[in-house]
């Protein structure tokens, strides 16, 4: 089973609000883990978002819109990033990360399609 | 500007080697943690390497143990990956990344990438 598991495609209308969500393997505990999350769009390199671990620790990637954010649900063992507002600029892929065991761990990417 | 430029890719034979580079700007290199991570195109994310500030913290993907070594030249503000018996399963688009760690290890995000340069293993 994959350290970190993300659905491989999610659809929502501009305007809109998305959840992507990036559920860890069972025995690995997300209150005990920074999520990092990053953008790519085709072509290009990824960019960092945020990163999460609590409310109380947490980190805005430099320039990043406030309409990106990151949260956890304990009860889905996941880390959850919320994009209010889609844009059609939002269409990207999206991918998270944790270090585990001492190395970056990444989770397989989820398309978000804004349409 | 910030930046990372990374060169030395190219398409190479199974079993021989290659040296990426990437040449960093815009912020003090020697201050953080440097990464490489790699892509099949249409694919996903992997890590490869990582190294701190001073060289003195190394780790390696289980995938390429043994077969790459990272380094870095501080005073050249400069990045590197030797890598070593390549295999068709290396062929990926490599990036380079910087660390946001603070004091120079690794550990955190990644919040600089190049715009990577693509490394084909074929006969």
């Amino acid at each position: 089973q994959a350290v970190l598991t993300q659905p491989s495609s999610l659809s929502a209308s501009p305007g809109a609000s998305a959840s992507l969500t990036c559920t860890l393997r069972s025995g690995i505990n997300v209150g005990s883990y920074r999520i990092y999350w990053y953008k790519q769009k085709p072509g290009s390199p990824p960019q960092y978002l945020l990163r999460y671990k609590s409310d109380s620790d947490n980190q805005q990637g430099s320039g990043v819109p406030s309409r990106f954010s990151g949260s956890t649900d304990a009860s889905a063992n996941a880390g959850i990033l919320l994009i209010s507002g889609l844009q059609s600029e939002d269409d990207a892929d999206y991918y998270c990360m944790i270090w585990h065991s001492s190395a970056p761990v990444f989770g397989g990417g989820t398309k978000l399609t804004v349409l | 500007e910030v930046q990372l430029v990374e060169s030395g890719g190219g398409l190479v034979q199974p079993g021989r080697s290659l040296r990426l580079s990437c040449a960093a700007s815009g912020f003090t290199f020697d201050d953080y943690a440097m990464h490489w991570v790699r892509q099949v195109p249409g694919k996903g994310l992997e890590w490869v390497a990582g190294i701190n500030w001073n060289s003195g913290k190394i780790a390696y993907a289980d995938s390429v143990k043994g077969r790459v070594t990272i380094s870095r030249d501080n005073a050249k503000k400069s990045l590197y990956l030797q890598m070593n018996s390549l295999r068709p399963e290396d062929t990926a688009l490599y990036y380079c990344a910087k660390d946001t760690g603070a004091y120079g290890d690794y550990g955190s995000g990644f919040d600089i990438w190049g715009q990577g340069t693509m490394v084909a293993v074929s006969s």
